[in-house]
């Protein structure tokens, strides 16, 4: 079981917006504006998408956005592409004796 | 620019040891703590832990406390992974990355190696 919660699976049609949630405690999302978010194309190495809640690092489109709200993070696809269809993580910074946790991964489908 | 090679696939027997690496290169290797990431076949992300190699310097999940060993000669820009005796549960994918900001462990990772498979299997 992974130490934070996300939805198996989303889907969405070029265009529209999705939502992925990352749900964790007051000990890893709530306590710490250290949630990051991560790509991950099949075959591929993780790309991050997101950084310290809602910073993107250069190079990163902005339809991707990051927010949080007590102990659950999101992202934010909007406008969606076929590119953007590839497996998303969740990370929170968890305290100096966990340091980090990711999510279980949510499988993006642009039907 | 910014690069972490890792060493090749490896097929070892339960029960052995094994070292694989990670080596940077296009950055400042003592001042960036350097990761370990693991992802089981068709599974999640798993943080193992993270080194600084100016001074080596390591801290470790507690799932994977005593699992493994990470280690860093900043000689040669090299960090590794290492186990003493394999099991097959360790199959899995492994990667290396570097945090986005110097000295700050509490930084994301922004640069990742291709990631060296491991198997195990007798």
């Amino acid at each position: 079981q992974s130490a934070l919660t996300q939805p198996a699976s989303v889907s969405g049609s070029p265009g529209q917006s999705i939502t992925i949630s990352c749900t964790g405690t007051s000990s890893d999302v709530g306590g710490y504006n250290y949630v990051s978010w991560y790509q991950q194309h099949p075959g591929k190495a993780p790309k991050l998408m997101i950084y310290d809640v809602s910073k993107r690092p250069s190079g990163v489109s902005n339809r991707f956005s990051g927010s949080k709200s007590g102990n659950t993070a999101s992202l934010t696809i909007s406008g969606l592409q076929a590119e953007d269809e590839a497996d998303y993580y969740c990370c929170s910074y968890a305290g100096s004796s966990t340091y980090w946790v990711f999510g279980g991964g949510t499988k993006l489908t642009v039907l | 620019e910014v690069q972490l090679v890792q060493s090749g696939a490896e097929v070892k027997k339960p029960g052995e040891s094994l070292k694989i690496s990670c080596k940077g290169s296009g950055y400042s290797f003592t001042s960036y703590w350097i990761g370990w990431v693991r992802q089981m076949p068709g599974k999640g992300l798993e943080w193992m832990g993270i080194i600084y190699p100016g001074d080596s310097d390591t801290r470790y999940s507690p799932s994977f406390q005593g699992q493994v060993t990470i280690s860093a000669d900043k000689s040669i820009s090299t960090a590794y992974l290492q186990w003493s005796s394999l099991k097959a549960s360790d199959t899995a994918m492994y990667y290396c990355a570097r945090t986005q900001w110097p000295f700050s462990s509490t930084s994301p990772f922004d640069y990742w190696g291709q990631g060296t498979l491991v198997t195990v299997s007798s």
